[in-house]
């Protein structure tokens, strides 16, 4: 089946160091790719997506690009900033017609110390 | 931008009671909504889907009479927690997609459940 996997956490980092969360994921045919980030107490909330192979998913700082031949979506950030720091979620969707299934990683805590 | 809330935030109960969650759409039309349970540390795991007007349905190991899904309108889901045991306790996560198109799933806050 389809799944999702993220690097293991925790991952702890200072101010304006550079970030990566490695995510692979296992489907057949192209999903689509997510980032989506949960901050303490709270929901999630979508960080960047992409659709397509080659695609990079952008925002707030955050990239990422989907690389088909590597199965890869990894998440990077130049300089991160204390109010980063949450848990990230990778994620893959199939979707069509009235089927629309998110399958999520683990997650991975990250740390952002001043 | 598209507004989904969950309540209650967090719940104590007792085992053996049970347990109500809304889920609903403020600014959207929601044709689907998902129930996600989480665990510490872990994933989130889909639990059900719900499309108005019709039965949820469950994913595989999810029973169905501990964990009632009702979708009565396109802006309301709840779930039910049947006959609460400490092993439920857990964060529930609502998500809700609106009718048109590829639109993405808002997510609730979560709700906190604490059985004892």
């Amino acid at each position: 089946g389809d799944s999702v996997t993220q690097m293991e956490g925790p991952v702890t980092l200072s101010e304006e160091a550079f970030l990566t969360i490695n995510c692979t994921y296992t489907a057949t045919g192209y999903p689509s790719l997510f980032w989506y980030v949960q901050y303490p107490g709270e929901g999630l909330q979508l960080l960047l997506k992409a659709t397509k192979a080659d695609d990079k998913g952008s925002n707030k700082g955050f990239e990422a690009t989907y690389r088909k031949e590597t199965t890869s979506f990894h998440l990077e950030k130049g300089s991160v900033q204390v109010s980063d720091s949450a848990v990230y979620f990778c994620a893959l969707l199939f979707s069509g017609g009235s089927n629309y299934k998110l399958t999520f990683g683990k997650g991975t805590l990250l740390t952002v110390n001043p | 931008g598209a507004v989904v809330s969950q309540h209650p935030s967090r719940v104590i109960c007792k085992s053996g009671t049970s347990v109500k969650i809304e889920c609903r759409s403020l600014d959207f039309q929601a044709t689907t909504m998902f129930w996600y349970r989480q665990f510490p540390k872990q994933s989130l795991m889909l639990m059900a889907t719900s499309n108005e007007g019709s039965k949820a349905t469950y994913e595989q190991g999810v029973e169905k009479d501990k964990f009632l899904i009702n979708h009565a309108s396109l802006t309301l889901s709840t779930l039910t927690v049947t006959s609460a045991h400490p092993e439920d306790s857990s964060f529930y996560i609502c998500s809700a997609r609106a009718r048109q198109g590829s639109s993405p799933l808002h997510f609730g806050n979560g709700t906190r459940l604490t059985v004892t």
